[in-house]
């Protein structure tokens, strides 16, 4: 009954290494998005998709690509990781963008 | 200066205790306020929310904002162990085409201790 579910949970991966988190909802919901929390927990949108459309795009590297396949899944893909990668990422979905969002459990990314 | 701003703690209280969690806000055009609770290893919760000025109760939380002074607060009546969490406030700015992004603070740790 998992409504926002993310894979890997923990992911610890050398430096220049690409890796990829998935994430799903099983809502109904139109809007996903990708936040990165940071070691003092400050919590960051990186990305918003509508209906599989991008819609906010933060000042994230371009090492960050959102993958959308459909509205009920969006994928975080990460190239040439870097130290400063490492934080908690969390996918969240609501119905509309001004609607409640609920969190997925996070994927803790460790970069060595 | 951040758009929003919550000290980080930590706050550490005895159970029963009246705890007082607070966020200021720059921005006139916030017209959402949210509180989420988030515990250890987990992903934000929404709490509570309120539109405009005013008061909201919810059993043992009460939401309180203040739009003249762009503060908001929240309000733990007769804190429990379990209310020990991080609590972040939120608030929705409005974009271009119609859409919003949450602007979080910074989050403040509490914990209740027996």
């Amino acid at each position: 009954d998992t409504a926002v579910s993310q894979t890997p949970k923990y992911l610890v991966t050398q430096m220049g290494n690409d890796k990829s988190i998935k994430c799903e909802q099983n809502l109904g919901h139109d809007t996903m998005y990708w936040y990165k929390q940071d070691s003092k927990k400050f919590l960051k949108i990186m990305f918003s998709y509508n209906n599989k459309e991008l819609i906010i795009n933060e000042t994230v590297p371009n090492r960050f690509s959102p993958k959308s396949p459909d509205k009920a899944h969006l994928n975080l893909h990460i190239n040439s990781l870097e130290l400063g990668d490492s934080a908690v990422y969390f996918c969240a979905s609501s119905q509309r963008e001004v609607d409640t969002q609920y969190f997925g459990p996070g994927t803790r990314l460790t970069v060595l | 200066q951040k758009e929003v701003e919550q000290d980080p703690g930590p706050l550490s209280v005895p159970e029963g205790a009246i705890v007082s969690l607070n966020c200021t806000y720059s921005n006139s055009a916030f017209q959402y306020f949210m509180w989420y609770r988030q515990y250890s290893r987990k992903g934000p919760e929404l709490l509570m929310y309120t539109y405009s000025s005013g008061n909201k109760e919810d059993g043992r939380f009460t939401a309180q904002v203040d739009k003249s002074s762009k503060y908001i607060s929240l309000f733990i009546r007769d804190s429990q162990p379990s209310d020990s969490a991080t609590y972040l406030c939120a608030m929705p700015r409005g974009l271009s085409g119609g859409y919003n992004k949450l602007i979080f603070g910074a989050g403040t740790r509490l914990a209740v201790h027996p």
